[in-house]
């Protein structure tokens, strides 16, 4: 079955205490990304990566970092978690497909289910 | 700036009551239009992509519609299993920028 499984799904943390969520995909995905998700803010873009060991900033890079060693892996860490970083947050990947008039399509993603994360 | 508006905020239909949502946007140059569907505690999930105004796509009681300026979901005699929050997303093809610009949804009821 394709799927994108993040972990933990659930987290209570205190502020400092260093934290990593993981993400992996099962579909040979180049494209995968960090979102959160958050009332009255929408979806925001963390970090994106096109592929292994190429990685960028999205909108909300401030106060996380990511590593894509692998393909199928892509994981987010908190090195030192703040109580602004409580949130929803969400891992997606995607081919990167071609559309008609030639540019790249990463808009196709593939969600995991979520991780709830509160930091005291 | 590139912007994304959605609308209603929420709706509330009966069973069988047809309906549409709205996405209006403003971007450079659209890439895409995208629509997703987001049930409550789980992440959003890929409906359709649209590409150029006048394309059109369907699914069971959903279709999707395009202009230049705006998109529309069309609900057909909805059921209560179709509530969920719907996303609007669009991504702009000016320079090498491939993220996507996000609505904040449209939460849908649909009472049996």
């Amino acid at each position: 079955e394709a799927q994108v499984t993040q972990n933990p799904r659930y987290l209570i943390t205190v502020t400092g205490k260093k934290l990593t969520v993981t993400c992996s995909q099962n579909m040979n995905h180049e494209y995968m990304s960090w979102y959160r998700q958050d009332p009255g803010l929408g979806l925001r873009q963390i970090y994106y990566s096109m592929n292994v060991e190429v990685t960028d900033k999205g909108d909300v890079p401030e106060g996380y970092k990511v590593s894509r060693k692998e393909k199928r892996n892509f994981p987010l860490i908190l090195e030192s978690p703040s109580p602004n970083q409580t949130s929803l947050y969400f891992c997606a990947s995607s081919r990167l497909g071609r559309t008609s008039g030639g540019g790249i399509n990463t808009g196709e993603l593939f969600f995991g289910e979520g991780s709830r994360l509160t930091v005291l | 700036e590139d912007q994304v508006t959605q609308s209603p905020e929420a709706l509330r239909l009966q069973e069988g009551e047809s309906s549409s949502l709205n996405c209006s946007y403003t971007v450079s140059g659209l890439r895409g239009l995208f629509w997703y569907r987001q049930d409550p505690g789980k992440g959003p999930e890929f409906l359709f992509t649209l590409y150029s105004a006048g394309e059109e796509k369907e699914k069971e009681r959903l279709k999707a519609t395009l202009t230049k300026k705006e998109s529309f979901l069309h609900i057909t005699a909805p059921k209560p299993e179709d509530s969920a929050t719907y996303l609007c997303a669009v991504q702009d093809n000016a320079g090498n920028n491939r993220k996507l610009i996000w609505g904040l949804g449209t939460s849908l009821a649909v009472n049996p």
